[in-house]
């Protein structure tokens, strides 16, 4: 168990459709960041936050949001899906806000099939 | 923008032989260089980083990486393989300033070891 915490492990939802999931940090990291791992595009970098302020942008489609609550835990929003977001999607933490040297926590992913 | 390279999608190895999994960068100045692996259904691992100094760097799991600035490499190895080292292995790359600052990850490498 890497301490990140990702709900729902498996989610099957229909074209059109939205759907959000939950990441917990590991505890102490106030870093958040959400990736899309598909076969076509490998790992892509959507979105980091740290401690509720958004740090840095990736390859987030606009239909695709997130953000960090108080309590640090993190949601990813996807909207009108489409069959190419059938994806798994993983979120990971670390302590610190900029690069550097951070190793970064990931959890075991959200899987999503959009039928 | 940084990229990662890693040129062979399948590496097979027999069962306590030596193996090398390849990963070439390109970032502007001084990369921080890491390695992940994915094992099935899981999320990503951490196994070792590269900062400074000393170009062979040693993780976890008797994995090692040797960083090589002239050929912009940092290939990963072990000395003598397990079965259980089967995964999908990944190489990052972080740069110092602006969006290189986030962590790029190379295609991955699918490493069998064969008993």
């Amino acid at each position: 168990d890497s301490g990140v915490t990702q709900t729902p492990k498996h989610l099957i939802t229909a074209t059109g459709q939205r759907v959000t999931l939950r990441c917990s940090p590991r505890s102490g990291d106030l870093s958040v960041y959400w990736y899309q791992q598909s076969l076509d595009q490998g790992l892509q970098f959507l979105i980091q936050y740290y401690n509720g302020e958004e740090r840095a942008k990736g390859n987030i489609l606009e239909r695709f949001s997130a953000q960090q609550f108080p309590d640090l835990h993190s949601e990813l929003n996807l909207s009108s899906l489409e069959l190419g977001d059938s994806a798994l999607y993983f979120c990971a933490s670390s302590v610190e806000h900029i690069g550097g040297a951070n190793v970064l926590t990931f959890g075991a992913g959200s899987r999503l099939t959009v039928l | 923008a940084q990229s990662v390279a890693q040129p062979e999608d399948q590496v097979n190895v027999a069962e306590g032989n030596p193996l090398t999994v390849k990963c070439t960068y390109s970032v502007s100045g001084n990369p921080y260089l890491f390695w992940y692996v994915q094992y099935p259904n899981r999320g990503l691992q951490f196994l070792l980083k590269y900062i400074t100094g000393d170009n062979l760097v040693k993780g976890s799991y008797g994995f090692e990486a040797e960083f090589n600035k002239s050929q912009t490499s940092f290939h990963l190895k072990k000395p003598s393989a397990l079965v259980s080292d089967s995964a999908l292995y990944f190489c990052a790359v972080r740069g110092l300033s602006g969006s290189a600052r986030q962590l790029t990850f190379g295609s991955g490498t699918q490493l069998t070891v064969l008993p």
